[in-house]
């Protein structure tokens, strides 16, 4: 089936600086990707859409100078958390879809990623 | 925009029994519905899921229901398993909503010995 790395899994940095996380679609093409953030037992809530070659479209609320996402080729998305702080210290999570995959209808999450900001 | 109601937040079961846990949503140009299950630190994984146009699904143990009259889709688990325990989210997607996703918050499922 479909696969999304996700890449790291857990990542803990310092006040201030900025931390990139990479989701790579391994074995189809995808063409929109979804950053969603999760806080401890709460729901996933979407931050991002972003179309391949396009420029990201964020969820109300969500500031689009600190979470910058690229989505430069059809395998790669990355979201760089910038001049991170506590607060942003969550769970972050792709998801990567391909309109012509049949596998769940297209839509396939990847591991996670554990951001902590110290 | 769309938005998912999800109950129970917790549920527990002896193992062998049933679950159930339900879902509503407010779009009536939603879709598709689908079920996921998280287990701590991980992402979502895919369960089961279910179109517009079918009112139910089965895959082994697992089935969901689908009412699109009163906007309710629910979850069914039978002979529940310990490995069953972990977290369970549905969620819709709106049709022209960009492909979005809206996820339930989720329900704490604890299937004990």
């Amino acid at each position: 089936g479909a696969v999304v790395s996700q890449h790291p899994s857990r990542v803990i940095c310092k006040s201030g600086t900025s931390v990139k996380i990479e989701c790579r679609s391994l074995d189809f093409q995808a063409t929109t990707m979804f950053w969603y953030r999760q806080f401890p037992k709460q729901s996933l809530m979407l931050m991002a859409t972003s179309n391949e070659g396009s420029k990201a479209t964020y969820e109300q609320g969500v500031e689009k100078d600190k979470f910058l996402i690229n989505h430069a080729s059809l395998t790669l998305s990355t979201l760089t958390v910038t001049s991170a702080h506590p607060e942003d210290s969550s769970f972050y999570i792709c998801s990567a879809r391909s309109p012509g995959q049949g596998y769940n209808y297209g839509y396939t999450f990847g591991s996670g990623t554990r951001l902590t900001v110290v | 925009g769309e938005n998912v109601e999800q109950h129970p937040s917790t549920l527990s079961v002896q193992e062998g029994d049933s679950a159930v846990i339900k879902c509503t949503y407010s779009d009536s140009a939603s879709n598709y519905f689908p079920w996921y299950k998280q287990e701590l630190g991980k992402g979502p994984q895919l369960i089961i899921d279910i179109r517009s146009n079918v009112g139910e699904k089965k895959d082994q143990r697992i089935a969901v229901t689908l009412n699109k009259t009163a906007k309710h889709f629910s979850l069914h688990i039978t002979e529940t398993q310990p490995e069953d325990s972990a977290v369970y989210f549905c969620a819709a997607r709106v049709t022209g909503g960009g492909n979005k996703l809206t996820f339930g918050t989720g329900t704490q499922l604890k299937v004990e010995l």
